[in-house]
């Protein structure tokens, strides 16, 4: 079956640029993440939803990053006046449930370039 | 949240077994023990998890110490594919996923 899908693979934003970045899910799957992941570093997480439910945005680094999944399936990561420090992988990720037993089944990334 | 600590690099030859450390001194009971792996310019990719006894899928082993407070990740038989970074992970019933720099494995042929 089809695996999480993310668009654009690649984005480049001037500063000051709004943005949007894309995530399709594996169909049924609850939860949806999305995680930040600077060169050379891990995935850091940014925020969480449960269905459209967003339960947990603690890892939103500014009131510039702004997420939704206002259907349940697809998810949109949003970034306000985009800086340079935003350049970085967007990855998204899905898993079937909640629990710590499930595996989360992640997207190839989107690439943000902030120039 | 509870931490991992893994080395920052480790090599390999094509065809003989790897053992990739993890220490979690922190441990909770909760805590699932998670593996991933990712290839350059890919997303991470499960590997293998558990919680308290040892497993085995195709692709891997994960060893887990009678106490929880490290496990290791056991490649069998390296191949130039599974050169990658891998992290281990601590999941609990929380939704983060604390991913760490993980270990950068690199395969000689």
């Amino acid at each position: 079956g089809a695996g999480v899908s993310q668009s654009p693979r690649y984005k480049v934003a001037k500063r000051g640029q709004d943005v949007a970045l894309r995530c399709d899910p594996i169909s049924g799957h609850v939860s949806l993440f999305w995680y930040q992941q600077a060169l050379g570093q891990g995935p850091e997480f940014l925020t969480y939803f449960q269905n459209e439910a967003q339960l947990d945005k603690s890892g939103l680094p500014s009131d510039r990053f702004f997420a939704e999944r206002p259907e349940g399936s697809v998810s949109t990561l949003k970034i306000q006046r985009t800086q340079q420090e935003d350049s970085a992988v967007y990855l998204c990720a899905s898993s079937p449930g909640q629990g710590g037993r499930n595996e989360q089944f992640f997207g190839p990334g989107t690439r943000l370039t902030v120039l | 949240d509870a931490k991992t600590t893994q080395p920052n690099s480790m090599e390999s030859n094509e065809e003989e077994p790897v053992h990739l450390p993890c220490n979690h001194s922190t441990i909770s009971g909760t805590d699932y023990i998670h593996w991933y792996r990712q290839l350059p310019s890919q997303g991470p990719e499960y590997v293998i998890h558990g919680l308290t006894s040892n497993v085995n899928n195709r692709m891997a082993s994960l060893a887990i110490a009678e106490d929880r407070k490290s496990s290791t990740l056991i490649l069998h038989r390296a191949t130039l594919r599974d050169a990658a970074v891998y992290y281990c992970i601590l999941r609990a019933t929380g939704n983060q996923f604390y991913f760490g720099t993980g270990t950068s494995l690199t395969v000689i042929p």
